[in-house]
Protein backbone atom coordinates (compact mmCIF):
# COMPACT_ATOMS: atom_id res chain seq x y z
CA UNK A 1 0.00 0.00 0.00
CA UNK A 2 0.93 3.46 -0.87
CA UNK A 3 0.45 5.90 1.91
CA UNK A 4 1.54 9.78 2.69
CA UNK A 5 1.66 12.08 5.68
CA UNK A 6 1.88 15.95 5.71
CA UNK A 7 2.29 16.23 9.42
CA UNK A 8 1.83 20.12 9.43
CA UNK A 9 -1.71 21.60 9.20
CA UNK A 10 -0.05 24.43 8.93
CA UNK A 11 2.74 26.64 8.94
CA UNK A 12 3.58 30.07 9.29
CA UNK A 13 6.51 31.85 7.90
CA UNK A 14 7.91 35.75 7.56
CA UNK A 15 7.96 37.03 4.07
CA UNK A 16 11.50 36.90 3.31
CA UNK A 17 12.12 33.87 5.37
CA UNK A 18 13.13 30.34 4.22
CA UNK A 19 10.09 27.81 4.58
CA UNK A 20 10.10 24.43 4.45
CA UNK A 21 6.70 22.06 4.69
CA UNK A 22 7.07 18.54 5.37
CA UNK A 23 6.26 15.48 3.97
CA UNK A 24 6.69 11.45 4.55
CA UNK A 25 6.04 8.74 2.32
CA UNK A 26 5.48 4.94 2.58
CA UNK A 27 5.63 2.49 -0.65
CA UNK A 28 7.29 -0.84 -0.93
CA UNK A 29 8.98 -0.19 -4.29
CA UNK A 30 10.70 3.24 -5.48
CA UNK A 31 8.21 6.71 -5.26
CA UNK A 32 7.21 8.90 -7.91
CA UNK A 33 6.81 12.04 -6.21
CA UNK A 34 4.75 15.23 -6.16
CA UNK A 35 4.19 18.54 -4.94
CA UNK A 36 0.91 20.51 -5.83
CA UNK A 37 -0.50 23.85 -4.89
CA UNK A 38 -4.17 25.13 -4.50
CA UNK A 39 -4.46 28.60 -4.49
CA UNK A 40 -8.32 30.17 -3.12
CA UNK A 41 -11.28 28.82 -5.54
CA UNK A 42 -8.62 27.44 -7.98
CA UNK A 43 -7.99 23.72 -8.72
CA UNK A 44 -4.42 22.01 -7.96
CA UNK A 45 -1.60 23.40 -9.34
CA UNK A 46 1.45 21.41 -10.46
CA UNK A 47 4.91 22.07 -8.73
CA UNK A 48 7.72 19.86 -9.49
CA UNK A 49 8.20 15.71 -9.29
CA UNK A 50 10.38 13.16 -8.36
CA UNK A 51 10.61 10.42 -10.41
CA UNK A 52 14.44 9.38 -10.92
CA UNK A 53 18.03 10.80 -10.88
CA UNK A 54 19.10 13.69 -8.79
CA UNK A 55 17.56 13.55 -5.45
CA UNK A 56 17.23 17.68 -5.51
CA UNK A 57 14.25 18.59 -8.08
CA UNK A 58 13.83 22.45 -8.89
CA UNK A 59 10.34 22.93 -9.63
CA UNK A 60 7.99 26.28 -10.39
CA UNK A 61 8.39 29.42 -8.40
CA UNK A 62 11.12 28.97 -6.78
CA UNK A 63 10.44 25.61 -5.06
CA UNK A 64 12.44 22.89 -4.58
CA UNK A 65 12.36 19.30 -2.99
CA UNK A 66 14.82 17.08 -1.52
CA UNK A 67 14.22 13.12 -1.61
CA UNK A 68 15.83 11.60 0.78
CA UNK A 69 15.16 7.58 0.60
CA UNK A 70 16.29 6.57 3.87
CA UNK A 71 13.90 9.23 5.84
CA UNK A 72 11.21 8.66 2.99
CA UNK A 73 10.77 11.95 3.07
CA UNK A 74 9.81 14.46 0.16
CA UNK A 75 9.77 17.80 2.07
CA UNK A 76 9.10 21.54 -0.18
CA UNK A 77 11.51 24.21 0.32
CA UNK A 78 11.36 27.76 -0.90
CA UNK A 79 15.15 30.10 0.23
CA UNK A 80 12.67 33.17 0.55
CA UNK A 81 9.06 33.07 1.22
CA UNK A 82 6.91 35.58 -1.02
CA UNK A 83 3.37 36.66 0.63
CA UNK A 84 1.62 35.09 -2.96
CA UNK A 85 3.23 31.82 -1.28
CA UNK A 86 0.19 31.47 0.65
CA UNK A 87 -1.49 28.83 -0.26
CA UNK A 88 -2.59 24.79 0.60
CA UNK A 89 -0.35 22.44 -0.26
CA UNK A 90 -0.56 18.93 -1.33
CA UNK A 91 2.39 16.03 -1.83
CA UNK A 92 1.39 13.21 -3.24
CA UNK A 93 2.71 9.66 -3.94
CA UNK A 94 2.71 6.76 -6.40
CA UNK A 95 4.24 3.43 -6.04
CA UNK A 96 4.97 2.36 -9.75
CA UNK A 97 5.93 -0.84 -8.98
CA UNK A 98 2.29 -2.05 -7.82
CA UNK A 99 1.01 -1.21 -10.57
CA UNK A 100 -1.84 0.78 -9.02
CA UNK A 101 -2.15 3.93 -11.30
CA UNK A 102 -3.72 6.65 -8.33
CA UNK A 103 -1.94 9.03 -6.66
CA UNK A 104 -1.95 8.88 -2.90
CA UNK A 105 -2.52 12.72 -1.60
CA UNK A 106 -1.54 13.71 1.83
CA UNK A 107 -4.12 15.67 4.06
CA UNK A 108 -2.62 18.98 2.94
CA UNK A 109 -0.45 22.17 4.78
CA UNK A 110 -1.96 25.04 4.70
CA UNK A 111 1.09 28.02 4.12
CA UNK A 112 0.73 31.06 5.90
CA UNK A 113 2.96 33.68 4.68
CA UNK A 114 2.79 36.99 6.73
CA UNK A 115 4.26 40.57 5.53
CA UNK B 1 -3.73 26.03 -24.83
CA UNK B 2 -3.61 22.17 -22.67
CA UNK B 3 -6.36 22.51 -19.87
CA UNK B 4 -8.93 20.19 -18.19
CA UNK B 5 -12.39 22.05 -18.12
CA UNK B 6 -15.29 21.02 -15.75
CA UNK B 7 -18.78 22.17 -15.50
CA UNK B 8 -20.48 23.15 -13.71
CA UNK B 9 -17.74 24.78 -11.47
CA UNK B 10 -20.43 25.13 -8.69
CA UNK B 11 -24.27 23.48 -8.50
CA UNK B 12 -26.71 22.99 -5.25
CA UNK B 13 -29.22 20.14 -5.71
CA UNK B 14 -31.35 17.93 -3.69
CA UNK B 15 -31.02 14.58 -2.25
CA UNK B 16 -32.21 11.96 -5.01
CA UNK B 17 -31.70 14.38 -7.94
CA UNK B 18 -29.35 12.59 -10.94
CA UNK B 19 -26.82 15.42 -11.60
CA UNK B 20 -23.82 14.60 -13.70
CA UNK B 21 -20.70 16.40 -13.72
CA UNK B 22 -18.48 16.68 -17.56
CA UNK B 23 -15.53 16.58 -17.81
CA UNK B 24 -13.09 17.20 -20.94
CA UNK B 25 -9.33 17.85 -21.94
CA UNK B 26 -7.60 18.37 -25.51
CA UNK B 27 -4.47 16.88 -24.60
CA UNK B 28 -5.07 13.81 -25.48
CA UNK B 29 -4.27 11.79 -22.41
CA UNK B 30 -5.10 7.66 -22.28
CA UNK B 31 -5.38 8.30 -18.23
CA UNK B 32 -7.97 10.23 -16.91
CA UNK B 33 -9.88 10.23 -12.55
CA UNK B 34 -12.17 11.68 -10.48
CA UNK B 35 -11.68 12.88 -7.15
CA UNK B 36 -13.40 14.43 -4.39
CA UNK B 37 -11.31 16.80 -1.66
CA UNK B 38 -12.85 17.26 2.07
CA UNK B 39 -11.23 19.68 4.65
CA UNK B 40 -8.48 17.27 6.18
CA UNK B 41 -8.26 14.40 4.03
CA UNK B 42 -6.43 15.28 0.97
CA UNK B 43 -7.80 14.41 -2.39
CA UNK B 44 -9.29 10.60 -2.72
CA UNK B 45 -10.21 8.99 -5.70
CA UNK B 46 -13.55 8.09 -7.23
CA UNK B 47 -12.85 6.40 -10.34
CA UNK B 48 -10.34 6.31 -13.08
CA UNK B 49 -10.25 5.48 -16.31
CA UNK B 50 -6.95 3.81 -18.84
CA UNK B 51 -8.79 4.40 -21.74
CA UNK B 52 -11.82 4.94 -24.01
CA UNK B 53 -14.07 2.01 -22.35
CA UNK B 54 -11.93 1.50 -20.19
CA UNK B 55 -12.76 2.56 -16.25
CA UNK B 56 -11.87 1.02 -12.72
CA UNK B 57 -12.78 2.36 -8.89
CA UNK B 58 -10.86 3.94 -6.98
CA UNK B 59 -10.33 4.10 -3.06
CA UNK B 60 -14.30 5.59 -2.68
CA UNK B 61 -16.32 4.91 -5.37
CA UNK B 62 -19.70 4.21 -3.71
CA UNK B 63 -22.70 6.55 -4.78
CA UNK B 64 -20.87 7.35 -8.74
CA UNK B 65 -20.53 6.44 -12.14
CA UNK B 66 -18.49 7.09 -14.85
CA UNK B 67 -18.37 6.66 -18.63
CA UNK B 68 -15.34 7.28 -21.28
CA UNK B 69 -17.00 6.75 -24.55
CA UNK B 70 -14.52 9.60 -25.75
CA UNK B 71 -10.55 9.77 -24.94
CA UNK B 72 -11.57 13.49 -24.00
CA UNK B 73 -14.09 13.29 -22.00
CA UNK B 74 -15.05 11.74 -18.85
CA UNK B 75 -18.30 12.60 -16.91
CA UNK B 76 -19.23 11.44 -13.18
CA UNK B 77 -22.55 10.53 -12.70
CA UNK B 78 -24.49 10.64 -9.31
CA UNK B 79 -27.71 8.77 -9.72
CA UNK B 80 -29.12 9.86 -6.30
CA UNK B 81 -27.11 11.94 -4.56
CA UNK B 82 -26.80 12.15 -0.82
CA UNK B 83 -25.66 14.69 1.98
CA UNK B 84 -22.51 13.23 2.24
CA UNK B 85 -21.52 13.62 -1.15
CA UNK B 86 -21.16 17.67 -0.82
CA UNK B 87 -17.69 17.96 -1.72
CA UNK B 88 -15.14 19.60 -4.23
CA UNK B 89 -14.53 17.49 -6.56
CA UNK B 90 -11.66 17.48 -9.82
CA UNK B 91 -11.16 16.08 -12.43
CA UNK B 92 -7.45 15.40 -13.71
CA UNK B 93 -5.69 13.82 -16.68
CA UNK B 94 -2.25 12.36 -17.64
CA UNK B 95 -0.20 10.50 -19.97
CA UNK B 96 0.90 6.97 -19.90
CA UNK B 97 4.04 7.10 -21.15
CA UNK B 98 5.96 7.55 -17.77
CA UNK B 99 8.55 9.99 -16.75
CA UNK B 100 6.78 13.37 -18.17
CA UNK B 101 3.89 11.80 -18.77
CA UNK B 102 3.30 11.27 -14.88
CA UNK B 103 2.08 14.92 -14.23
CA UNK B 104 -1.39 15.08 -13.46
CA UNK B 105 -3.30 18.20 -14.54
CA UNK B 106 -6.06 19.45 -13.18
CA UNK B 107 -8.93 21.14 -13.70
CA UNK B 108 -10.59 24.15 -11.82
CA UNK B 109 -12.93 21.95 -9.21
CA UNK B 110 -16.98 21.64 -9.07
CA UNK B 111 -18.44 22.71 -5.54
CA UNK B 112 -21.26 20.59 -5.01
CA UNK B 113 -23.63 20.58 -2.20
CA UNK B 114 -26.78 18.83 -1.30
CA UNK B 115 -29.56 19.70 0.29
Amino acid sequence: AQSVAQPEDQVNVAEGNPLTVKCTYSVSGNPYLFWYVQYPNRGLQFLLKYITGDNLVKGSYGFEAEFNKSQTSFHLKKPSALVSDSALYFCAVRDPDTGRRALTFGSGTRLQVQP
Amino acid sequence: EAQVTQNPRYLITVTGKKLTVTCSQNMNHEYMSWYRQDPGLGLRQIYYSMNVEATDKGDVPEGYKVSRKEKRNFPLILESPSPNQTSLYFCASRGMGGGNQETQYFGPGTRLLVL
